[in-house]
Parts: C-alpha cells; sequence; structure tokens
C-alpha cells in the first residue's frame, strides 16, 4: 500500500459527460502527478501540482483540467468525454517538486466511456 | 517528448536465470533516472532515482547501472523468482521537459 488513495476504483459513462477523479496523496507529500494509460499507449504524463500550484503540464487536452486543494488532495475533471479517453488514470504523490525523489502511485481509476 | 525506448519488449526466463534489460533516453539536459516496478493489476512501484553518471543502485537481488553520458541504463536481475514477473519501466526526467517520461517497459515472465 503506497499510502495514495484514489477514488472511484471504476467508472462507467457515457460519450459526451463529464466525470471527477479524486487523488489523496500519501501524508505530508505536497507534489501530485496524473497519469492516464491507454491501451496502446504506455505511461503519460499529464499534469503536476505541488502545494496547490500547477507545477508541469503534459500532454493533456483541453477537456481535462486538474486541481489541488489546501487539504492537498486533487481532483482531475473529464469533460465531454469521447470514447478514446477510456484508460486506466493514475495519481501518484511525492514529498517534493525536485526529480531525484520517487513518485507513489495509487490503485488507479479505471474509466470506461461507452 | 522525450524518445525513451526499452529492450527488450518482452522476456521469458526460467527460474533462477539472471536477466538485464535495457533504457535509452536522450543524454541533453538528463537530471535523473527513476526505475519502476509494475506487477499486473497493481500499482507502479518505485524501485531506484538515479542521477549521477556511473551511479549503481541495488535492492536484492535486482541492480541498475547509468550511463548519462551516452544515455542508456541497465536493470539486472539475479537469479529471477517467479515473484519478479512484472513491467520494468524506466522514466528519464530532463530539465526541458520538468516531467517523468515513461518508457513502453520490460515485461518479464519468470517461469518455475
Amino acid at each position: 500500500d503506497s499510502g495514495v488513495t484514489q477514488t472511484p476504483k471504476h467508472l462507467i459513462t457515457a460519450t459526451g459527460q463529464r466525470v471527477t477523479l479524486r487523488c489523496s496523496p500519501r501524508s505530508g507529500d505536497l507534489s501530485v502527478y496524473w497519469y492516464q494509460q491507454s491501451l496502446d499507449q504506455g505511461l503519460q504524463f499529464l499534469i503536476q501540482y505541488y502545494n496547490g500550484e500547477e507545477r508541469a503540464k503534459g500532454n493533456i487536452l483541453e477537456r481535462f483540467s486538474a486541481q489541488q486543494f489546501p487539504d492537498l488532495h486533487s481532483e482531475l475533471n473529464l469533460s465531454s468525454l469521447e470514447l478514446g479517453d477510456s484508460a486506466l488514470y493514475f495519481c501518484a504523490s511525492s514529498g517534493w517538486t525536485a526529480p531525484p525523489y520517487e513518485q507513489y502511485f495509487g490503485p488507479g481509476t479505471r474509466l470506461t466511456v461507452t | 517528448i522525450l524518445n525513451v525506448e526499452q529492450s527488450p519488449q518482452s522476456l521469458h526466463v526460467q527460474e533462477g536465470d539472471s536477466t538485464n534489460f535495457t533504457c535509452s533516453f536522450p543524454s541533453s539536459n538528463f537530471y535523473a533516472l527513476h526505475w519502476y516496478r509494475w506487477e499486473t493489476a497493481k500499482s507502479p512501484e518505485a524501485l531506484f532515482v538515479m542521477t549521477l553518471n556511473g551511479d549503481e543502485k541495488k535492492k536484492g537481488r535486482i541492480s541498475a547501472t547509468l550511463n548519462t553520458k551516452e544515455g542508456y541504463s541497465y536493470l539486472y536481475i539475479k537469479g529471477s523468482q517467479p515473484e519478479d514477473s512484472a513491467t520494468y519501466l524506466c522514466a528519464p526526467y530532463n530539465n526541458a521537459g520538468n516531467m517523468l517520461t515513461f518508457g513502453g517497459g520490460t515485461r518479464l515472465m519468470v517461469k518455475p
């Protein structure tokens, strides 16, 4: 158990809908990262927050947004969902924003868009 | 986005065999290299974070080396066990992108 929690575990929704994925980092970790893992692709970095502020952005679609709240939990909002958004979404956390620090991954949320 | 290549894509070995895989990445703006172990139906788990050229890290039967000048890292597993079966991911971090870029992974299957 990494100490990172993600809810829900599974989510099935229809095209065009909007969903929110939630992540609670390990106690004391200030950085939260979001990753997407699709069937035909490896882990793709989406976005990072550090202590409430956006720190780095990867290939995150404009339909997707995220935020980190004062209690450090983070939410990833996915809107106007398409079939291709079906994927496993991981949240990870680390103590600092500096790269030498390993990231601790949550169990993931499996999103299925029908 | 960095071009990160891992080889081989998959590997089948017998219990007791030693094995190694490669991670290649651009050497420019290098800052750190992460190795993760990802078992089926679980989430990735950090193995090593390496930053210095020539660095060598070890955890039990697993070790890794790093060459930042030529842009590669090797992961070695000595005396593979069935519980080593997993996908091993490498992810370099460079100063230009400020993010980890994961390779496609090497899927290791150890037969008892």
